[in-house]
């Protein structure tokens, strides 16, 4: 199984400031034939479903505010939030979809410094 | 626009068995595969299985193999969950959701409690 380790397990931040997420896999989620990094990032809120971000590690999903941003290629990921808004309080989650069993971090809970 | 609605959670006793159903609307339910994903209480996310647009290819994770029996009715738009051997460990929010091969869209989620 493709193990996803997540970093920070919790994070507080301060409004306005810039929040890192990390995110490295036990093996590439890079698919050679087409170029593109099976990695996926997710929101939840509490009390809510999750919500995609991020996928092909770096496109933003159709909704998104542009302050959210994935980056990385490979075992390596990060996303960035640029300027920490009171609504991005929440957990986050990146997820491989490499290959099954499609395995996610165990979550970084972001909170308001 | 997409919708997907689970339901047949609730309280089981150890040993027992559910089925969960998700309603599915708003897009052409027989092109995308789906999966069944749960969250136990205050923990992560897990993926629980998938099946193809045309229910060809399943997989379970190991934790539900032998035991969940994911399924498709493409004419009625509906993906199940039949969960047998239910036990304390199974008790989650289970979530469907639409694969596009990330999890785009997810449903409310139904929770399901093991106990007795």
């Amino acid at each position: 199984d493709i193990v996803m380790t997540q970093s920070p397990d919790s994070l507080a931040v301060s409004l306005g400031e810039r929040a890192t997420i990390n995110c490295k896999s036990s093996q590439t989620l890079l698919y050679s034939s087409n170029n593109k990094n099976y990695l996926a990032w997710y929101q939840q809120k509490p009390g809510q479903r999750p919500k995609l971000l991020i996928y092909w590690a770096s496109t933003r999903e159709s909704g998104v505010p542009d302050r959210f941003s994935g980056i990385g290629s490979g075992t390596d990921f990060t996303l960035t939030i640029s300027s920490l808004q009171a609504e991005d309080v929440a957990v986050y989650y990146c997820q491989q979809y490499y290959g099954t069993p499609y395995t996610f971090g165990r979550g970084t809970k972001l909170e308001i410094k | 626009e997409v919708q997907l609605v689970e339901s047949g959670g609730g309280l089981v006793q150890p040993g027992g068995s559910l089925r969960l159903s998700c309603s599915a609307s708003g897009f052409t339910f027989s092109s995308y595969s789906m999966q069944w994903l749960r969250q136990a209480p205050g923990k992560g996310l897990e993926w629980v299985s998938a099946i193809s647009s045309t229910g060809t290819y399943i997989n379970y994770a190991d934790s539900a193999r032998g035991r969940f029996t994911i399924s498709r009715d493409n004419s009625g738009n509906t993906l199940y969950l039949q969960m047998s051997s239910l036990g304390p460990d199974d008790t989650a929010v289970y979530y469907c959701v639409r694969v596009g091969p990330y999890c785009d869209y997810w449903g409310q989620g139904t929770l399901v409690t093991v106990s007795s």
